[in-house]
C-alpha cells in the first residue's frame, strides 16, 4: 500500500489566493483527519470524516476554510482567501475502526502565504 | 490550561541512558493515550499506545499512565542517536458527538554519542 498520499509537498502564494490540498487515505480506512502543525500551536485537529461525512469541524479557524471529501479516496481542504497566518504544514491522516485507532500521516503540505 | 501539555525541551541525554518524557492532560473521562515520534521535516508516526493505568513495555520503550494524576510518560531506555526526534504525546478527548485526537506540542529529543 503507498499509504496515505497528500499533494503538493510544497506550495507558496500569495495573500489572497486560493489554496488547495489534497489527499488520498489508505484504501478501506474510514476516518480522514485534516491537521495543521506550526511551532507555535503544534499539531491541531481541523476537521475529521467517518464513511466520507464530516463529523467534527470545530477545528477550523474560520470561513475561509472548508474540507470536502466527494469519495472514500479523496479529499481536499481549500482556503479561500489565504493570509500568511495560514502558513503551516498540513497533514492528511487516516485511521480504520475509531479515531482512536492509529493514525497514519500522509507526508504534509508546507504551505507558504506570502 | 492547555488540553495535553508537553514540555518542549529539548531534552538532552547521552547515548546509552534512560530518556524520560512526560505529558499531562486536562480531560478526566479519556481513556485512550498514544506517544508519536516526528522526526524533523517527516509525518508523525506511532510508536506506543496505552489504555490502563501502570506500564506497557515494547523494546526499550515503556509507556507509563496513571489516570489519577492525569499524567502519562513514556522512557526509553538505552537511548541511541536515532531516537533523536521529538515525541508527541496523543490523548483521545470525547464529547456528546466527536471522539478525537488531541495532540501536545511535543517534546525534542537529543540523544549526543
Amino acid at each position: 500500500d503507498a499509504g496515505v498520499i497528500q499533494s503538493p509537498r510544497h506550495e507558496v502564494t500569495e495573500m489572497g489566493q486560493e489554496v488547495t490540498l489534497r489527499c488520498k487515505p489508505i484504501s478501506g480506512h474510514d476516518y480522514l483527519f485534516w491537521y495543521r502543525q506550526t511551532m507555535m500551536r503544534g499539531l491541531e485537529l481541523l476537521i475529521y470524516f467517518n464513511n466520507n461525512v464530516p463529523i467534527d469541524d470545530s477545528g477550523m479557524p474560520e470561513d475561509r476554510f472548508s474540507a470536502k471529501m466527494p469519495n472514500a479516496s479523496f479529499s481536499t481542504l481549500k482556503i479561500q482567501p489565504s493570509e500568511p497566518r495560514d502558513s503551516a504544514v498540513y497533514f492528511c491522516a487516516s485511521s480504520s475502526g475509531t479515531a482512536n485507532e492509529k493514525l497514519f500521516f500522509g507526508s504534509g503540505t508546507q504551505l507558504s502565504v506570502l | 490550561q492547555k488540553e495535553v501539555e508537553q514540555n518542549s525541551g529539548p531534552l538532552s541525554v547521552p547515548e546509552g541512558a534512560i530518556a524520560s518524557l512526560n505529558c499531562t492532560y486536562s480531560d478526566r473521562v479519556s481513556q485512550s493515550f498514544f506517544w508519536y515520534r516526528q522526526y524533523s521535516g517527516k509525518s508523525p508516526e506511532l510508536i506506543m499506545s496505552i489504555y490502563s493505568n501502570g506500564d506497557k513495555e515494547d523494546g526499550r520503550f515503556t509507556a507509563q499512565l496513571n489516570k489519577a494524576s492525569q499524567y502519562v510518560s513514556l522512557l526509553i531506555r538505552d537511548s541511541q542517536p536515532s531516537d533523536s526526534a521529538t515525541y508527541l504525546c496523543a490523548v483521545n478527548m470525547v464529547t456528546y458527538n466527536t471522539d478525537k485526537l488531541i495532540f501536545g506540542t511535543g517534546t525534542r529529543l537529543q540523544v549526543f554519542p
